[in-house]
C-alpha cells in the first residue's frame, strides 16, 4: 500500500496565523482526502481532493478557512487560515489507492495547538 | 440520522480473551464497503478489515474478524486472544456507492478498547 509522509507531525501556534500541512504519497494516486479529528472525537471530512480541479469541501467547511492544493498526483497541502483555539484537532490526509476492497491510507497526522 | 453508529464510547477486556466491538449502520445504497480501524494513542490510523456488501461470508485478518449481519445491518468486529498491544480507539466506517462514485469514508464515534493484564 501507499506510504504517505505528513509535515508537520505537531505544532502550537498562535491565534490568528495560519499553518499549513503537507503530505507526500509514494505513488500516483487520483483523490486525496483531508480529516479534522477534534478532540475526542470522530473524523469528519473537510475536503476531496483531485489534482488539477478545485478540492471539494463538505458542508461546514469553506475554501477560505481550509485552503486546499494538489499540484500533482503526489502532493498536496492543506493550510488552517486564521486559527483559532477551536482549530485545536488532529488534521489528518489519506489516500485510496489499493483498490475498492481495500482500506484507505493515512498520514501519521498533524497533532495541532492553537493558543 | 447518524450513518453510522457505535454505542459502546469503552471496552475492557482481559488479555487472551476475545472481545466484540458494535457497529451498525444506515443506508439505502445496495452497494456499500465497511471498514475498521485502529488508532493508538500516536495519532495513525491503521486499516484492519474490510466487508463488501455483496461478500457471502465474514472478512478474516489474522485475530481479526468481521461478523457481519446484512439484515440486521450490522458490522461488528471481533478481536481474539487480545494483547495488551491492541488497547487504542477502535472506529468503524462506511463507504457508499460504487467504484468511481462516491468515494468518502463515514466514521462511526468509535469505542475506546482496553485490555487489561
Amino acid at each position: 500500500s501507499a506510504v504517505i509522509s505528513q509535515k508537520p507531525s505537531r505544532d502550537i501556534c498562535q491565534r490568528g496565523t495560519s499553518l499549513t500541512i503537507q503530505c507526500q504519497v509514494d505513488s500516483q494516486v487520483t483523490m486525496m482526502f483531508w480529516y479534522r479529528q477534534q478532540p475526542g472525537q470522530s473524523l469528519t471530512l473537510i475536503a476531496t481532493a483531485n489534482q488539477g480541479s478545485e478540492a471539494t469541501y463538505e458542508s461546514g467547511f469553506v475554501i477560505d478557512k481550509f485552503p486546499i492544493s494538489r499540484p500533482n498526483l503526489t502532493f498536496s497541502t492543506l493550510t488552517v487560515s486564521n486559527m483559532s483555539p477551536e482549530d485545536s484537532s488532529i488534521y489528518l490526509c489519506s489516500v485510496d489507492e489499493a483498490g475498492w476492497n481495500y482500506g484507505y491510507t493515512f498520514g501519521s497526522g498533524t497533532r495541532l495547538t492553537v493558543v | 440520522a447518524q450513518k453510522i453508529t457505535q454505542t459502546q464510547p469503552g471496552m475492557f477486556v482481559q488479555e487472551k480473551e476475545a472481545v466484540t466491538l458494535d457497529c451498525t449502520y444506515d443506508t439505502s445504497d445496495p452497494s456499500y464497503g465497511l471498514f475498521w480501524y485502529k488508532q493508538p494513542s500516536s495519532g495513525e490510523m491503521i486499516f484492519l478489515i474490510y466487508q463488501g456488501s455483496y461478500d457471502q461470508q465474514n472478512a478474516t485478518e489474522g485475530r481479526y474478524s468481521l461478523n457481519f449481519q446484512k439484515a440486521r445491518k450490522s458490522a461488528n468486529l471481533v478481536i481474539s486472544a487480545s494483547q495488551l498491544g491492541d488497547s487504542a480507539m477502535y472506529f468503524c466506517a462506511m463507504r457508499e456507492g460504487t467504484q468511481g462514485g462516491s468515494e468518502k469514508l463515514v466514521f462511526g464515534k468509535g469505542t475506546k478498547l482496553t485490555v487489561n493484564p
